[in-house]
C-alpha cells in the first residue's frame, strides 16, 4: 500500500499561468477530499467526491478552480490564472469508509505562484 | 455548517509537562471526531479517533476526551516529550454528511 500520491511534490508557477495538481488515491478507497493548508487560514476544505461523484465543492473559490475524477485512481485540481495568493499546500485525502470517514492524507503539493 | 474551535493556536511546554488541546464544535449531529498530528514539513497522520459511544481512549502517551454534551473535545499529552513537537489538528465529521471539518490546529513545541 503506497498510500496517497501526490504529484508534483513542488510547483512554481508564474503569475496568470496555470497549474494541475494530481491525487491518485489508495485503492479501494470510495472518497477523495482536497484541502489547502496555509499559515495564516489552517486547513480549507476545498472539495471532494464519492465514488468519483463531485459531493461538496463549497470550498472551492469558483472562478478559478476546479476539480475533476475521472477515474477511480486519480484526482486532479487545477488552478487556472494563478495569483500569488494561491500559494499553499495542497493536500489529498482518500476514504474508504462513508460512515467512520477516516481520512488518509497524501505528502501534499507545494504550489508557489511567483 | 459546522465550525470547529480549537485552542490554543500555539503552546510551548516544557519535556514532562502536560499539554492540553481542546477543540469545540457546534453541530449537534457530530459523530465522529479524530485528531491528527503533522510533523514539520510532513502530511498529517491519524493520531486516535473517537467515535459516539466512546468518552476516553488513551494512547501512547496521551488520552482523549470527549464531552458530546458541551461540545467539547480535548487531546491531553501527558507526559510530553521533543518529539510530540508538532501541529496537531482536531476534525469532526456529522452523521449526516461525509465533509471532514478541521480545527484551526495548534503548533506544540516540546524543550528539553
Amino acid at each position: 500500500n503506497a498510500g496517497v500520491i501526490q504529484t508534483p511534490r513542488h510547483k512554481v508557477t508564474g503569475k496568470g499561468q496555470e497549474a494541475t495538481l494530481w491525487c491518485e488515491p489508495i485503492s479501494g478507497h470510495s472518497a477523495v477530499f482536497w484541502y489547502r493548508q496555509t499559515i495564516v487560514q489552517g486547513l480549507e476544505f476545498l472539495t471532494y467526491f464519492r465514488n468519483q461523484a463531485p459531493i461538496d465543492d463549497s470550498g472551492m473559490p469558483k472562478e478559478r478552480f476546479s476539480a475533476q475524477m475521472p477515474n477511480q485512481s486519480h484526482s486532479t485540481l487545477k488552478i487556472q490564472s494563478t495569483q500569488p495568493q494561491d500559494s499553499a499546500v495542497y493536500l489529498c485525502a482518500s476514504s474508504s469508509d462513508r460512515v467512520e470517514n477516516t481520512l488518509y492524507f497524501g505528502a501534499g503539493t507545494r504550489l508557489s505562484v511567483l | 455548517g459546522e465550525q470547529v474551535e480549537q485552542r490554543p493556536p500555539h503552546l510551548s511546554v516544557r519535556e514532562g509537562d502536560s499539554a492540553v488541546i481542546t477543540c469545540t464544535y457546534t453541530d449537534p449531529n457530530s459523530y465522529y471526531f479524530f485528531w491528527y498530528k503533522q510533523e514539520p514539513g510532513a502530511s498529517l497522520q491519524l493520531l486516535m479517533k473517537v467515535f459516539s459511544s466512546t468518552e476516553i481512549n488513551e494512547g501512547q502517551g496521551f488520552t482523549v476526551l470527549l464531552n458530546k454534551k458541551d461540545k467539547r473535545l480535548s487531546l491531553n499529552l501527558t507526559a510530553a516529550h521533543p518529539g510530540d513537537s508538532a501541529a496537531y489538528f482536531c476534525a469532526v465529521t456529522s452523521s449526516n454528511t461525509d465533509k471532514v471539518v478541521f480545527g484551526t490546529g495548534t503548533r506544540l513545541q516540546v524543550s528539553p
